[in-house]
């Protein structure tokens, strides 16, 4: 049963252009929702988060958009960038620390 | 300040083998999570330990276990190992009660043959 779905494996984008990343759940107890970005050989590394009472958070060129109707969370990327390239998790949590991820999504930058 | 570190980098073992994985947890980092990351998966959670007790856990059997000691490092113990048990294994801590500050370690793959 995979609570939190990433079904895009991969995305190629342009440089300078918008990148976005999809993520769905269907547990409507989660109430917390993060995303990391891992490269290789490394642990993923924490990027954005977003509380299930906002809609929107923005962190430079980071927005995490959540809607709760349809469960479905975005990330979006802009202007993208060559060191952005990396897989991206979603995840979720549902007032607890045991985060729920996504299968993840391999975004390729290219100039 | 290292950050997370998590030893050793790669492990080999055997079907029905034993194995322990070690954390260090950051600086000052009072609680740890383990995941364990399969092949084209996301990391799924395992057990976390706070003031060396175990406090939440995942859907995982007996065989995994663990421990924090009183410096907060942590080891994650697996019995009676299987092929399926092939993965990447992360350690995470953090400190404080909002989980954006949790911080992952490289993490250690361990391969079952």
């Amino acid at each position: 049963d995979q609570q939190v779905k990433q079904n895009s494996p991969s995305l190629s984008v342009q440089e300078g252009r918008i990148s976005i990343l999809n993520c769905d759940y269907t547990n409507s107890m989660f109430d917390y929702f993060l995303w990391y970005k891992k490269y290789p050989a490394e642990g993923p590394t924490f990027l954005i988060s977003i509380s299930s009472i906002k809609d929107k958070n923005e962190d430079g060129r980071f927005t995490v958009f959540l809607n709760k109707s349809a469960k479905h969370l975005s990330l979006h990327i802009v202007p993208s960038q060559p060191g952005d390239s990396a897989v991206y998790f979603c995840a979720a949590s549902a007032r607890t620390d045991k985060l729920i991820f996504g299968t993840g999504t391999r975004l390729q930058v290219f100039p | 300040d290292a950050g997370v570190t998590q030893s050793p980098t790669h492990l080999i073992k055997t079907r029905g083998q034993q194995v322990t994985l070690r954390c260090s947890p950051k600086s000052g980092h009072d609680t740890v999570s383990w995941y364990q990351q399969a092949l084209g998966q996301g990391p799924q959670f395992i057990f976390q330990y706070y003031e060396e007790e175990e406090r939440q856990r995942g859907n995982f059997p007996d065989r995994f276990s663990g421990h924090q000691f009183p410096n907060y490092s942590s080891e994650l113990n697996v019995n009676a190992l299987l092929l399926g048990d092939s993965a990447l294994y992360l350690c995470a801590s953090r400190l404080g009660p909002t989980i954006d500050t949790q911080y992952f370690g490289p993490g250690t793959r361990l391969t079952v043959l």
